[in-house]
């Protein structure tokens, strides 16, 4: 079947603008994830999913970023009033259900550029 | 603080050398670690789930062990082929909390 996907696959925004990001998992997966990579950095959760909820925010760097998923599918990631540090490859991954032994599945990934 | 550290960060090899690297992260509250292989403009790919303390996983050329205990994974490659190159993940989880903690990687290039 298809795949974790995401777009765009590649985003210039200029610093101050606002930016949706989205993911699309695996039919089925009642887990979502994201992730971003910074240059020279590892990789850095940002919040998931079980459903529609989201038990862990923890990971999101500032209020200017949010993130939603509706109908246990889709999921926007949104950045508010970009900052060039916000620059970095976020990626979605997905999984049949939450938990630390549940593999995950990535898309490709949205490259971030704030100039 | 759990952090995860994953040597060496690169590695050079010739194509039919059999190499290997390790992960290391906090050897309490263990609950899983995965490892992931990524390639380059390409999305990560799990290997293994690893749970249980002395566990051992393969697929194909390549294996992972598991030593819960003193807190280290290695991962080898057999006969090392010029598509292995990749950068390897690994991924710790403390008490199944659902927050993957990784690595830097280990950025492996296969010369033919």
């Amino acid at each position: 079947g298809a795949g974790v996907s995401q777009s765009p696959s590649n985003k210039v925004t200029e610093k101050g603008k606002d930016v949706e990001l989205r993911c699309d998992p695996i039919s089925g997966h009642t887990a979502l994830y994201w992730y971003r990579q910074s240059l020279g950095q590892g990789l850095e959760f940002l919040i998931y999913f079980q459903g529609n909820s989201a038990p862990d925010k923890s990971g999101l760097p500032s209020d200017r970023f949010s993130a939603e998923r509706t109908g246990g599918s889709v999921s926007t990631l949104t950045i508010q009033r970009t900052q060039q540090e916000d620059s970095a490859v976020y990626l979605c991954a997905s999984s049949l259900v939450a938990g630390g032994q549940s593999q995950q599945y990535f898309g490709p990934g949205t490259r971030l550029t704030v100039t | 603080i759990l952090n995860v550290e994953q040597s060496p960060q690169s590695l050079h090899v010739q194509e039919g050398d059999s190499t290997n690297f390790t992960c290391s992260f906090p050897s309490s509250n263990f609950y899983a670690l995965h490892w992931y292989r990524w390639e380059t403009a390409k999305s990560p790919e799990a290997l293994f789930v690893m749970t249980l303390n002395g566990d051992e996983k393969k697929k194909g050329r390549i294996s992972a062990t598991l030593n819960t205990k003193e807190g280290y994974s290695y991962l080898y490659i057999k006969g090392s082929q010029p598509e292995d190159s990749a950068t390897y993940l690994c991924a710790f989880n403390a008490g199944n909390n659902r927050k993957l903690i990784w690595g830097l990687g280990t950025s492996l290039a296969v010369n033919p």
